[in-house]
């Protein structure tokens, strides 16, 4: 099965922007579709975005402008940059597979947590 | 942007139970339902792709039907590591929207 690593737990004072990565195992980068998802502490998934195959990217109404995607196949890395950060982004961030034929999120990454505070 | 109401939100059942979760759509979706088991402190799991495909190494016991508006997630037999909530996601339109989780507990 595909590996899904993320980079680690970060905490950010509000204003502030970090970027999350997460590369993905193997030969199977250039062949997925990854997509972004966060959890917010007791609250449910909420999609943020995806980054297609050749980079394009649809983002969710209330992350646009703030949040950008994208993915370096050189490194097999997918990112996520989150900007002006509110004590509201404080959530885990997961990446996901998406190879297309299932049309799900197939391999999900562990997780990153975000914490905004000041 | 689609919607998905799960019910119950919430659920106890004891082991070797059955369980339904229903997740209905605010609009024709097809069979572009997946189902999700999200436990504590670990990483969301796909169950279920196309409404009713079961996702490899998923045990049997998972099974999904529905199509157009109206989806459901049974799970027989049930045993105590099932403890989780459980989230619908739609895959026909962007955004990806998620249904609002099912938490079932084993008592």
């Amino acid at each position: 099965q595909v590996q899904v690593v993320q980079s680690g737990a970060e905490v950010k004072k509000p204003g502030a922007s970090v970027k999350v990565s997460c590369k993905v195992g193997g030969n199977t980068f250039r062949g997925q579709h990854i997509h972004w998802v966060r959890q917010a502490p007791g609250q449910g998934l909420e999609w943020i975005g995806w980054i297609n195959l050749t980079g394009g990217t649809i983002y969710a109404q209330k992350f646009l402008g703030w949040v950008t995607m994208t993915r370096d196949t050189s490194t097999n890395t997918a990112y996520l940059d989150l900007s002006r950060l509110t004590s509201d982004d404080t959530a885990v961030y997961y990446c996901a597979t998406d190879g297309g034929r299932l049309h799900a999120f197939e391999v999900w990454g562990q997780g990153t947590t975000i914490t905004v505070s000041s | 942007d689609i919607q998905l109401t799960q019910s119950p939100s919430s659920l106890s059942a004891s082991v070797g139970d059955s369980v339904t979760i229903t997740c209905r759509a605010s609009q024709n979706m097809r069979t572009y339902l997946n189902w999700y088991q999200v436990k504590p402190g670990k990483v969301p799991k796909l169950l279920i792709y196309d409404a009713s495909s079961l996702q490899s190494g998923v045990p049997s016991r998972f099974s999904g039907s529905g199509s157009g508006t109206n989806f459901a997630l049974t799970i027989t037999s049930l045993q105590p590591e099932d403890s989780a909530t459980y989230f619908c996601q739609q895959s026909y339109s962007t955004p990806h929207t998620f249904g609002q989780g099912t938490n079932l507990e084993i008592k």
